[in-house]
């Protein structure tokens, strides 16, 4: 239990689906980070959330749309995707210091995507 | 080119061995990750250094910033540590810090 925790585990939807992945954190951080992990890919970070507000947005489809309601709850909102979106999708948080020392990530277990 | 390279990409091991991953960057970087990956997904971070060494029971992790390389050691391997490593840089700059993801070693400890 690294105090992430990612919902559901395991999601199939078909491409005119719409359905949302949650991610919880209860360990007081600031950051939350959506990735995603493609076969034989590095993870991809996909947004980055600090104190609440939306930073980085490395150019993902809008298809994929964030929300972050408060520093402990991420979301990551999903319609009309396409097959190749399959994945495994990976929350994590920091506590970031700006200017500070460097934080460590704490990951969820991930949410298996598979696009039908 | 990745920014993050690990070697080997695969290694299987016999139980007892000792083991090496090793890790190069080209980027500046604030601390290294060392993660473990499990089937099913979840990651569990073993380290993060920014220099010199950290050991953990059977794991230590090295770094030479000058050489932007580290190393993961696991000495008295045994089939449980079977899994995924990555590594990962601490990418300083912009608003926040991000993460920069090797591609992973997998490995296979075998009784």
């Amino acid at each position: 239990e690294t105090g992430v925790t990612q919902t559901p585990r395991h999601l199939v939807m078909g491409m005119t689906n719409k359905k949302s992945l949650k991610c919880e954190q209860h360990l007081g951080h600031n950051a939350m980070y959506w990735y995603k992990q493609s076969a034989k890919k590095p993870l991809e970070l996909m947004f980055v959330y600090s104190l609440e507000e939306r930073v980085e947005n490395n150019s993902v489809p809008s298809r994929f749309s964030p929300e972050c309601p408060n520093s402990s709850h991420l979301f990551l909102h999903l319609h009309t995707l396409q097959p190749e979106d399959s994945a495994l999708y990976l929350c994590a948080s920091s506590q970031e210091e700006f200017g500070g020392s460097p934080s460590e990530a704490f990951f969820g277990q991930g949410t298996r995507l598979t696009v039908v | 080119k990745n920014e993050v390279e690990q070697s080997p990409q695969n290694l299987t091991a016999q139980e007892g061995e000792f083991i090496t991953i090793n890790c190069s960057y080209s980027v500046g970087i604030s601390a290294l990750h060392w993660l473990q990956q499990h089937p099913g997904g979840g990651i569990v971070s073993l380290f993060m250094l920014s220099s010199g060494k950290k050991k953990h029971g059977r794991l230590i992790a090295t770094i030479n910033i000058q050489e932007k390389h580290s190393s993961l050691h696991i000495t008295a391997s045994h089939p449980r540590d079977s899994a995924v490593y990555i590594c990962a840089v601490l990418n300083y700059g912009g608003a926040t810090n991000k993460l920069i993801f090797g591609t992973g070693t997998l490995l296979a400890v075998q009784p």
